[in-house]
């Protein structure tokens, strides 16, 4: 099975900073990588698909990019709506791991 | 529009199975594989597997292999995903989940969740 591997775990910042979740398999994935954001309470939300591709309805202050075995997701400039949990997922193989979630707090 | 309509949440001892339901409308039923995740309380997401409704073919992580059974019924447009052998550790939201088009691999179209509780 392909393990992701998310850092941080957690991440503490500010309204406006720039922060970037990084993603890492243990094999190469090309970029079958999607990156999902998820409120307490509610289903994840897709952002980006094919490691870099905005899901339409996504703000653009949301990229990713990587390919192979290393991915960002960056948010270029944090909104009060973004503090919420960030996962990625691969789909390159079955099963279609997750990463183990990045908790986004503010600061 | 899409919509997954998943059944009410459960409560099951130690031991039971359950069955979660997962209704599609606004598209083909046929027309795409659907996933199951899981999300145990305040942890994160685990994939469990995916179904063809085309022909029922599935693929279940090793992690749940012989225990779950995921099927669909074309005649009611609806998913069902069955877990045997429930312990405390099952304890989690159950959520079904599909691509938006071929080729876009990530997953768009949710279910709301249903919370399966195992407690003795």
């Amino acid at each position: 099975d392909i393990q992701l591997t998310q850092s941080p775990s957690f991440l503490s910042a500010s309204v406006g900073d720039r922060v970037t979740i990084t993603c890492r398999a243990s094999q190469g994935i090309s970029s079958y990588l999607a990156w999902y954001q998820q409120k307490p309470g509610k289903a994840p939300k897709l952002l980006i698909y094919a490691a870099s591709t905005l899901q339409s309805g996504v703000p653009s202050r949301f990229s990713g990019s990587g390919s192979g075995t290393e991915f960002t997701l960056t948010i270029s400039s944090l909104q009060r709506e973004d503090f919420a949990s960030y996962y990625c997922q691969q789909f390159n193989s079955n099963p279609f791991t997750f990463g183990q979630g990045t908790r986004l707090e503010i600061k | 529009q899409v919509q997954l309509v998943q059944s009410g949440a459960e409560v099951k001892k130690p031991a039971a199975s359950v069955k979660v339901s997962c209704k599609a409308s606004g598209y083909t039923f046929t027309s795409y594989h659907m996933h199951w995740v899981r999300q145990a309380p305040g942890q994160g997401l685990e994939w469990m597997g995916i179904i063809n409704p085309s022909g029922g073919n599935t693929n279940y992580a090793q992690k749940f292999q012989g225990r779950v059974t995921m099927t669909g019924d074309t005649s009611t447009s609806t998913f069902y995903m069955e877990l045997s052998s429930l312990t405390s550790e099952d304890t989690a939201v159950y959520y079904c989940a599909r691509i938006e088009v071929t080729g876009r691999k990530g997953l768009n179209y949710w279910g709301q969740g249903t919370l399966v509780t195992v407690s003795s």
